[in-house]
């Protein structure tokens, strides 16, 4: 089965600008995942998506950060103005309905704030 | 918030050897994962364990849970250079499926 893709695979963009990252979950997977990792820490979770509904987004500045999952299937997150502080990598995941299943990752995208 | 702290935070052996990595976590569970992270890569599922079981083996990986003393431990067995990643574990709190990563175990294997 195709893996969970991500693009871009890098961004350097200047403080103050915008980004938009895109994520295309394996086929039939209803749950998707959006984490962050910055260097050296374990990926914190931003948003959980359930189909194309939100189920968790509490850790997701919603200030700066936002996140669409359109048809339950490709998912968008996008920050608007980017910090120097959001340099980290965006991480991807998907995962069937049930509460064993194990997450797939994409490669994620390497985002530098400069 | 971090549910979950791996120790040691970082471990450095000789190829052949064994290696074992451990989980601490904070609420009631119901499962506990394993991943590996390779450098620039992202995490690949390794072994799931439920809470209603105490040991699962999947080639050279061994997983314990002891959900008394919520803690987890992989043991890695006959090491290869090529096992040379990061190791996280990651916990949902019973009845969701947010999954919550650990800080990371970040294994060198010395050929």
């Amino acid at each position: 089965e195709a893996g969970v893709a991500q693009s871009p695979r890098y961004k350097i963009i200047e403080k103050r600008q915008s980004v938009a990252f895109w994520c295309n979950p394996i086929s039939g997977h209803a749950t998707l995942y959006w984490y962050q990792q910055i260097l050296g820490q374990g990926p914190k979770l931003l948003i959980q998506f359930q189909n194309n509904g939100v189920v968790d987004d509490s850790q997701l500045p919603k200030d700066r950060f936002s996140a669409e999952r359109l048809k339950g299937v490709d998912s968008t997150l996008k920050i608007q103005p980017a910090k120097l502080e959001d340099s980290a990598v965006y991480l991807c995941a998907s995962s069937e309905t049930g509460l064993n299943s194990p997450l797939h990752f994409g490669n994620g995208t390497r985002l530098t704030v400069t | 918030s971090q549910q979950g702290e791996e120790d040691p935070q970082a471990l450095s052996i000789q190829e052949g050897e064994n290696a074992t990595m451990n989980c601490s976590y904070k609420t009631s569970i119901n499962n506990l994962q394993w991943y590996r992270q390779n450098s620039g890569r992202g995490l690949v599922h390794l072994i799931l364990i439920r809470s209603n079981e105490r040991e699962k083996h999947s080639g050279r990986l061994r997983v314990t849970l002891d959900t008394s003393k919520k803690s987890s431990s992989l043991l890695i067995t006959a090491s290869r250079a090529a096992d040379t990643a990061s190791y996280f574990c990651a916990t949902a709190t019973s009845g969701t499926y947010k999954y919550i990563f650990g800080t990371g175990t970040r294994l060198k294997v010395l050929a």
